[in-house]
């Protein structure tokens, strides 16, 4: 079952930093934050997850709090192709376990 | 990385009749999942496709009406059965990999029933 809450949209201006937020306040300590994007008409695409300290990659950074009781994804220069919905996910990082969405952050990037 | 192929990308159904969804991974992979998304919605997970075995299916699901089958490590088929305009939906396969690090999907099914 889902256990994050998300806005459920927002819009960002081509160039600058999208700030995604992500709430799951009753995340276990062996929860880890995944972050999933959906373009319209494909499937979901992995960006990135991590458990308590700060993660980046090529794609996005995800910035956990402390008490890890929120998340933020940053896409440092959104581009209109980074128009998708953002799922937020938490989940027990092990073969098996399943991935449950949330409905979500339809993120707009305008020119 | 895994790449996953479904087939067919899309159909349009009469209803009361059956469509078989195909699921190709292009490497073995330890789990593997079928997920709906009705219009306008985020996805749903129906069931789990286990090699060799009985899939597991979420609440609300049921084998009589989505059977699945998984005879190997790269494939697996979702059947919607006796379908009804209500089952009008994208279906998703979903793969991982040994570790369960992160999860890999097709482009999804786009079905239509009329």
């Amino acid at each position: 079952d889902a256990k994050t809450t998300q806005p459920p949209s927002m819009d960002c201006a081509e160039g600058r930093a999208a700030n995604l937020p992500c709430n799951h306040s009753t995340i276990s300590g062996n929860e880890y934050v995944y972050w999933y994007r959906q373009i319209h008409s494909q499937g979901p695409q992995y960006i990135i997850h991590g458990l308590k300290n700060n993660e980046t990659n090529e794609m996005a950074s995800l910035i956990i709090t402390e008490d890890r009781k929120s998340s933020t994804l940053i896409l440092p220069h959104a581009t209109l192709r980074d128009t998708a919905v953002y799922y937020c996910i938490v989940r027990v990082l092990d073969t098996g376990n399943q991935f449950y969405f949330g409905t979500g952050t339809s993120l707009t990037v305008i020119p | 990385s895994a790449v996953i192929s479904q087939k067919p990308s899309r159909d349009i159904c009469q209803r009361g009749t059956s469509l078989t969804i195909q699921c190709q991974v292009d490497s073995q992979v330890t789990m593997m999942f079928w997920y709906r998304q009705q219009p306008g919605q985020s996805l749903t997970l129906i069931a789990t496709a286990n090699q060799g075995s009985e899939a597991t299916y979420e609440s609300g699901f049921v084998i009589d009406k989505f059977p699945i089958s998984r005879p190997n490590l790269t494939f697996s088929t979702l059947t919607v059965s006796n379908m009804s305009p209500e089952d009008s939906s994208i279906y998703l396969c979903s793969a991982q990999g040994d570790g369960g690090t992160e999860a890999f999907f097709g482009q999804g099914t786009r079905l239509t029933v009329v």
